[in-house]
């Protein structure tokens, strides 16, 4: 089946630093998806992607779908106290129905 | 708040038994998934309904059910169970198979 690798599979930043993190696949995804979980939550939508090439911002967060569509990355800018959590990618292929694939997320944590 | 109720939020029950976990989508959702989150595995879909009908199967054991009631509510059911299903159970929905999905804040089922 697909797979998806993300990565890095923890950071642990300064408070105010960029934080940049990425997934990619073994093969093409229709829409990419990234979601933040906080402990004892699930996980909450960010950002949706439709089309190679695409560029979208959600406040201090961007990510962009590939254009390749094997792969997809996520930018915090100027990270604060609250972003810490895991934030997870997840494709979907048209061609296995609605099934979303997740990466296996990335923990990250913020020092004020 | 995603919309996306599930109940209970823990469960605790012991191996051979049975348990249903329920879910209730967003206003308007028609699409109900079902996920399942363990420290070894991530998040992994296990099945779709859409608007009453099964829609897609994924890793979904044999000894798991589940169904869409006509008020849209989901019902997943877990038999037979063994320690290795405990984890977290999500529920997800969406208006439609393209949309993103938006999760409930999961069951945690653990098994003694």
């Amino acid at each position: 089946g697909q797979q998806l690798n993300q990565s890095p599979q923890s950071m642990f930043i300064q408070e105010g630093e960029d934080v940049s993190m990425n997934c990619t696949s073994s093969s093409i995804f229709n829409t990419w998806l990234w979601y933040k979980q906080d402990p004892g939550e699930g996980p909450v939508l960010l950002i949706a992607l439709y089309k190679a090439g695409e560029l979208t911002s959600n406040g201090r967060l961007t990510a962009q779908f590939g254009i390749t569509r094997k792969d997809s990355f996520l930018n915090i800018s100027a990270s604060i106290p609250s972003d810490v959590g895991i934030y997870f990618c997840a494709g979907r292929d048209n061609n296995a129905g609605n099934m979303l694939t997740f990466g296996g997320g990335t923990r990250l944590m913020v020092k004020p | 708040d995603s919309g996306v109720t599930q109940t209970p939020k823990h469960l605790i029950t012991a191996t051979g038994q049975r348990v249903t976990l329920r879910c209730s989508p967003r206003s308007g959702d028609l699409s109900v998934y079902w996920y399942q989150q363990s420290l070894d595995q991530g998040l992994q879909f296990l099945i779709q309904y859409y608007n009453g009908e099964e829609r897609a199967k994924g890793n979904i054991l044999e000894r798991f059910s589940a169904q869409q009631f006509p008020d849209l509510h989901s019902e997943l059911n877990l038999s037979s169970l063994e320690l290795g299903d405990s984890a977290l159970y999500f529920c997800a929905s969406s208006v439609g198979g393209h949309q993103p999905q938006h999760f409930g804040d999961g069951t945690r089922l653990s098994i003694l």
